[in-house]
Parts: structure tokens; sequence; C-alpha cells
């Protein structure tokens, strides 16, 4: 079972409207939380960063919330735009070791498409 | 643009044969990390470099193996390639070991076995 489980695995929305995706997480001990947009054949772009203590955090259009007692995440996206067409990673770092440093446990993504 | 740059872009080799993919990490970041995502999979991580030092492994199969030199670049080597080796590779880079830092990823190297 995937430590980082994300919730729909896709998701269809007209243009303008709002949508909201899911992360939920059984890894620990949990560092930070990250959202990342991935378009089609290219690399992950970092949306947000929450740490412990931080609830919610913005980036544009995106709005990201983490309730770390429940180990639960979402991404609202606002206004959709056709550009907003791509796949949400939840990220959740952890603490692997002094040495190492931290862990990424990456989940499967949520795959949204946008629609005129 | 992230700042990372993997090459080749695209890659195609057939069974059996050894590849390596090269990453350039952003300027300044020491930590350079490889994670293979395959259709429709989401990323495994692979395994991490810190100022030419192997810190962390994941999900690396003994036929794969990297190394970062030291001008920072990282090549990963996959060997006896398989079939199920077709996927896209990607680097990404941090300042620091400690991974609160942010992480830039590339654009990644697909690559195809046939």
């Amino acid at each position: 079972k995937n430590q980082v489980e994300q919730s729909p695995q896709s998701l269809i929305i007209l243009e303008g409207k709002n949508c909201t995706l899911q992360c939920n997480y059984t890894v620990s001990p949990f560092s930070n939380l990250r959202w990342y947009k991935q378009d089609t054949g290219r690399g992950p772009v970092s949306l947000t960063i929450m740490t412990f203590s931080e609830n919610t955090k913005s980036n544009g259009r995106y709005t990201a919330t983490l309730d770390a007692d429940t180990k639960q995440s979402s991404l609202h996206i606002t206004a959709s735009q056709l550009s907003d067409s791509a796949s949400y990673i939840c990220v959740v770092s952890v603490e692997w070791n002094k040495a190492a440093g931290n862990k990424l446990t990456f989940g499967g993504g949520t795959r949204v498409l946008v629609k005129p | 643009d992230s700042g990372v740059t993997q090459t080749p872009k695209h890659l195609i080799t057939a069974t059996g044969q050894r590849v390596t993919l090269r990453c350039s990490p952003r300027s300044g970041d020491l930590s350079v990390y490889w994670y293979q995502q395959s259709l429709d999979q989401g990323l495994q991580f692979l395994i991490q470099y810190y100022n030419g030092e192997e810190r962390a492994k994941g999900n690396i199969l003994e036929r794969f193996s990297a190394q970062q030199f030291p001008d920072l670049h990282s090549e990963l080597n996959l060997s006896s390639l398989e079939l199920g080796d077709s996927a896209l590779y990607f680097c990404a880079s941090s300042p620091s070991q400690i991974m609160n830092t942010e992480a830039f990823f590339g654009q990644g190297t697909r690559l195809t076995v046939v």
C-alpha cells in the first residue's frame, strides 16, 4: 500500500470552475508536504511546501491545506484555466536520517483535465 | 526553466544494452537525486548524491548505478536493459542534503528500450 494516497486518480472540470484534490499519507516522521504540478512529459514543478506548523499556503490560484493530526492535505484550484491541465503530485518529506537528510515519498498523482 | 539540465532528452536502445544519462544540477546545488517514472506511474526515488558522495538509495536495481563528479554533474548508468526499464528518468537538485529545501527537477530523459 502506497504511503501517500491521492484521490481522485483523475478529474475533468470545466474552465472557470473550482476543484479540490486530496492527499492522505501515513509516512512518518513528517518533515514537510509539497504539491507539485507535472505537465505531461515534463519535470514536476513545485507549487507549495508546508511544514508541520502550517495549515494553509497559497500560490496564486492554488491553495494547499494541511492537517498534520489527521495526515491529510488538499490542493484547491480556483477558477481553473486550460493551462491547469496536468498531473498534481503530493509529496511527503520524511526525515530519513541525519546523514542522508530527508526522503521524498511521492503520491501517484491526480490527473486534471480542464475543458473549455 | 528549473536550471537543471538533463541529456539526452530522448533515447532509444535495444534490450541488453547500456546507456548513460546525464544531469547538470542548478548552479550551487550540491545534492542530486534520480527518479524513475514509468508510464502512468508515480515517481520512484532511485538514488541521492551529495557533494560527490552517495547519500541515500531507494528502489534502484543492481543493474543501475550512478555517480556524481567533482563538478557536481551526475550520471546514471543503466545496463543490461530490459523492456521494463522504459521510462522517464528525472534528475532533481537542491542546495542541501536536507530536503526541506526546494528541489528543482529537470525535464527528464525518456528512455525507450526496444
